[in-house]
């Protein structure tokens, strides 16, 4: 079946560090990948997506390429800001049902 | 634009009663899907409509969940009776289309803010 493999949090940063959250995928055929990212009190947001290998999805700062010889979509931001501060979503859809992992929660210290 | 409409916002009620949620998508969404969120892990999809009609409900316990659509706009997903375990965030999302297509970015699936139940 599809899955999806986040790296559990809480990650805690300082602002202008380096942020990544690992994500690898167990799916049939070439599905999409996503970010999600739940702000507190907030809707679930679609924060970037890559439909093909080698794709690089790209929002905000936020970047990240699907790399399908190693089944991963890691989400990587150079510098971090407090406003980064949510809870993250890695997502693939072979097909009409979005399948997302257990979310890793980001918490950026001033 | 507006975006996904859910109320109520916050419900809790004791194990066995019943309950019920209700989203307005955003206007002119074709397709709308209803989610289940327990604590600490990711969203899991429990049915999507494509208009008014059902397109995957495999995932819905069809046992003491049901949800409709009738007129292919707002939605409503009903619990009878509550279990402790259904306690969790409902997320309702809607998209412009099921599938990717000549509308690029047309499948992009938009959430509401999400229902917090609460069974006890």
């Amino acid at each position: 079946g599809n899955s999806v493999t986040q790296m559990e949090g809480p990650v805690t940063l300082s602002e202008e560090a380096f942020l990544t959250i690992n994500c690898t995928y167990t799916a049939t055929g070439y599905p999409s990948l996503f970010w999600y990212v739940q702000y507190p009190g907030e809707g679930l947001q679609l924060l970037l997506k890559a439909t093909k290998a080698d794709d690089k999805g790209s929002n905000k700062g936020f970047e990240a390429t699907y790399r399908k010889e190693t089944t991963s979509f890691h989400l990587e931001k150079g510098s971090v800001q407090v406003s980064d501060s949510a809870v993250y979503f890695c997502a693939l859809r072979p097909g009409n049902k979005l399948t997302f992992g257990g979310g890793t929660r980001v918490l950026v210290k001033p | 634009e507006a975006g996904v409409a859910q109320s109520p916002r916050y419900k809790i009620i004791e194990k066995r009663q019943s309950v019920a949620f209700w989203c307005n998508p955003i206007s002119g969404h074709a397709t709308l899907y209803w989610y289940q969120q327990i604590l600490g892990q990711g969203p899991k999809l429990l049915i999507q409509f494509q208009n008014n009609g059902v397109v995957d409900d495999s995932q819905l316990p069809k046992d003491r969940f049901s949800a409709e659509r009738l007129k292919g706009v707002d939605s409503t997903l009903k619990i009878q009776p509550a279990k402790l375990e259904d306690s969790a965030v409902y997320l309702c999302a809607s998209s412009f289309v099921l599938r990717p297509g000549l509308l690029k970015g047309g499948d992009t699936q938009y959430f509401g803010p999400g229902t917090r139940l609460t069974v006890l």
